[in-house]
């Protein structure tokens, strides 16, 4: 069973630094596209970015590029998101996804159950 | 604003039929079978509903289609039951360096 399980809800304040995860089960991590998106409270979706695990290989949405770093740990079957300095704006669910298997942009079939970050003073 | 168009919301009655549609422009629907649909619950994760205009993933009911016409692309659901009750979003590639945009969601209310 496919399965993206990613890290818990966490609450930081303005100017902290965090990187959350998602952990790949169930199929070949290395051979689809994991990406991120964003759901600000009570919001729609966002597409932040996207790696490959295979190669690293990373896209961003320029509305988030220099904002958060993408990564991946292939030998742990695990992506990242990180935030070098929060913003209260940050504060929001994320959640991790997988493209499908002809290729990210078709789609995304496997989504984690979220992670919500909370910024606040 | 959201980069491609959806009504805010839409209703139906047990059995009806509704649709969804979902603007865009020539950079992104129009331009690539790329577009995709997410079903969404209250405090629930997005779930996808329909992959490359019209393909269903395995274990989404036949009730749901997608098609899409120009720069616009719509969600079919036939057959309407209580437990459709819930937002969609519907995606798509575009040629822009964004990559991946959203629409800003749809509420769909069963009667």
């Amino acid at each position: 069973e496919v399965q993206l399980v990613q890290s818990g809800a966490e609450v930081k304040k303005p100017g902290e630094s965090l990187k959350i995860s998602c952990k790949g089960s169930g199929y070949s991590f290395t051979s689809y596209w994991i990406g991120w998106v964003r759901q600000m409270p009570g919001k729609g979706l966002e597409w932040m970015g996207i790696i490959y695990p295979g190669d690293s290989d990373t896209r961003y949405s320029p509305s988030f590029q220099g904002q958060v770093t993408i990564s991946a740990d292939k030998s742990i079957s695990t992506a990242y998101l990180q935030w070098s300095s929060l913003k209260a704006s940050d504060t929001a669910m994320y959640y991790c996804v997988r493209g499908i298997s002809s290729g990210w942009y078709g789609g995304f079939d496997y989504w984690g159950q979220g992670t919500l970050v909370t910024v606040s003073s | 604003q959201s980069a491609l168009t959806q009504p805010a919301s839409v209703s139906g009655s047990p059995g009806q039929s509704i649709t969804i549609s979902c603007t865009g422009t020539s950079s992104d629907v129009g331009g690539y079978n790329y577009v995709s649909w997410y079903q969404q619950h209250p405090g629930k994760a997005p779930k996808l509903m329909i992959y490359e205009v019209s393909n269903r993933p395995s274990g989404v009911s036949n009730r749901f289609s997608g098609s899409k016409s120009g720069n616009t692309a719509s969600l079919t659901i036939s057959g309407l039951q209580a437990e459709d009750e819930a937002d969609y979003y519907c995606s798509s590639y575009t040629s822009s360096s964004t990559y991946v945009v959203f629409g800003g969601g749809t509420k769909l209310t069963v009667l």
